[in-house]
Formats: structure tokens, sequence, C-alpha cells
């Protein structure tokens, strides 16, 4: 069983085009993330939700916009793609906030704008 | 600007010897710390993680020691197997819901 799950894996879209990535968790985790890996490796955070309430908006265009319908499922979608945005997205839940949290991440999708 | 660096893109390391991964931080409020092991088209998964009340953890083949005063850490795998290579990601924060990640060791044992 795939405990942090998101779909498409891979996506390949043009310029302009909208897009959304799917993820769910079936660890019952009450807080959820987005993160991006960007062509150098880094891997930043985009968005956090506990309990479908954002709690960390970092300063990502806001081309990019998640939706939370409950808190297994945390939905990426990206208006307007740029080239820019072709990266590895990691969706990736925790079962709690603060010290000893542990992020459990999900395969990642590889999105490819052209 | 990067708060957290691992500043060696890549390791390799002959079976059973000691791997050694380093990871730097630049922020003092950074007190708590995981380390993330990554396979190719894998998401990360977590290994061991370090608070700063501590200066080593350890669970089994991995410990992690944390330096406070040289805002550094550490992981060691030893014996070191084929199965480690892998891509390890050091993280930090300073509240237990932000992370910083680094920018990965590319780890490569040798059989």
């Amino acid at each position: 069983d795939t405990a942090v799950s998101q779909t498409p894996k891979y996506l390949v879209t043009q310029m302009g085009n909208d897009k959304s990535i799917k993820c769910e968790q079936n660890l019952g985790h009450d807080t959820m993330y987005w993160y991006k890996q960007d062509s150098k490796k880094f891997l930043k955070i985009m968005f956090s939700y506990n309990n479908k309430e954002l709690i960390i908006n970092e300063t990502v265009p806001n081309r990019f916009s998640p939706k939370s319908p409950d808190k297994a499922h945390l939905n990426l979608h990206i208006n307007s793609l740029e080239l820019g945005d072709s990266a590895v997205y990691f969706c990736a839940s925790s079962q709690r906030q603060g010290y000893g949290n542990t992020i459990y991440f999900g395969e990642g999708s590889w999105l490819t704008v052209v | 600007d990067q708060q957290v660096k691992q500043n060696s893109p890549s390791l390799s390391v002959q079976e059973g010897r000691i791997s050694i991964l380093n990871c730097d931080y630049t922020n003092s409020m950074f007190d708590y710390f995981l380390w993330y092991k990554k396979y190719p088209a894998e998401g990360p998964t977590f290994l061991i993680s370090i608070s700063s009340i501590k200066d080593k953890n350890e669970d089994g083949r991995f410990t992690v020691f944390l330096n406070k005063s040289a805002k550094h850490l550490s992981l060691h795998i030893v014996p070191s197997q084929p199965g480690d290579s892998a891509v390890y990601f050091c993280a930090a924060s300073d509240n237990g819901n932000q992370f910083y990640f680094g920018t990965g060791t590319s780890l490569t044992v040798i059989p």
C-alpha cells in the first residue's frame, strides 16, 4: 500500500496550459505539504496544510493554488504554466507538527513544460 | 540563500567501510534535523533524526552526529552496503514544521 500517492507521475505539457497534480495519503496524517525540487536539486517547501487549513505558504507565484478537500488530500493546481515550472513536485504528509515531526514523501511528479 | 548545505555532491565508498555524509547549516535557530535517503524516481524516505538536546543518535548502521557550535551534522553509515547507494538529504528546522533541505549527496557503495 502506497502511503502517499500522487498522480500523474510524469506530465509533459505546453506553456500556457493549466494542470493539476493530485495527492492522497492513507496514513491518517493531519498535515500535508507540497515541495518542489528544481534543476539545481534544491528541495523547497511550497505549501503546508494542517487539517485542511493553510499554515505555510512560501513565496510561490499565485499561479500555484493548493486545494485540500479533506485532510487526506492536497491537490496542486497550476495555471498558465511557464518553462520555469519544470521540476519534480513532491507531495508529503506528517502526523504532527513540531518536534518529533517526520515527513513522508510521495514518489514525485515530474513536470516538463515545453 | 541556502541555509542548509551539503558541499559534497558525491561520495564513493567500498562495501564494508564507513560512509560519512556531511551537512552544514547557517541558521543558529535550527534545532531539529532529519536525514533522508532517495533512490532514483522515488520520493525521499526518512532515515534518522536528531534534536539539539542531543549530539548523537543511533539507529542500527546509521548514526547522526550534531555539532551545534560548528553548525554541522554528519551521517555515518557503517558498514556500508551496496543497497545504501542513493542520494542523501539533510534537513533542518527551527520549529519542526518548516524544513530546509540541502541539495543532497549521492553515495555510491562499491561492492
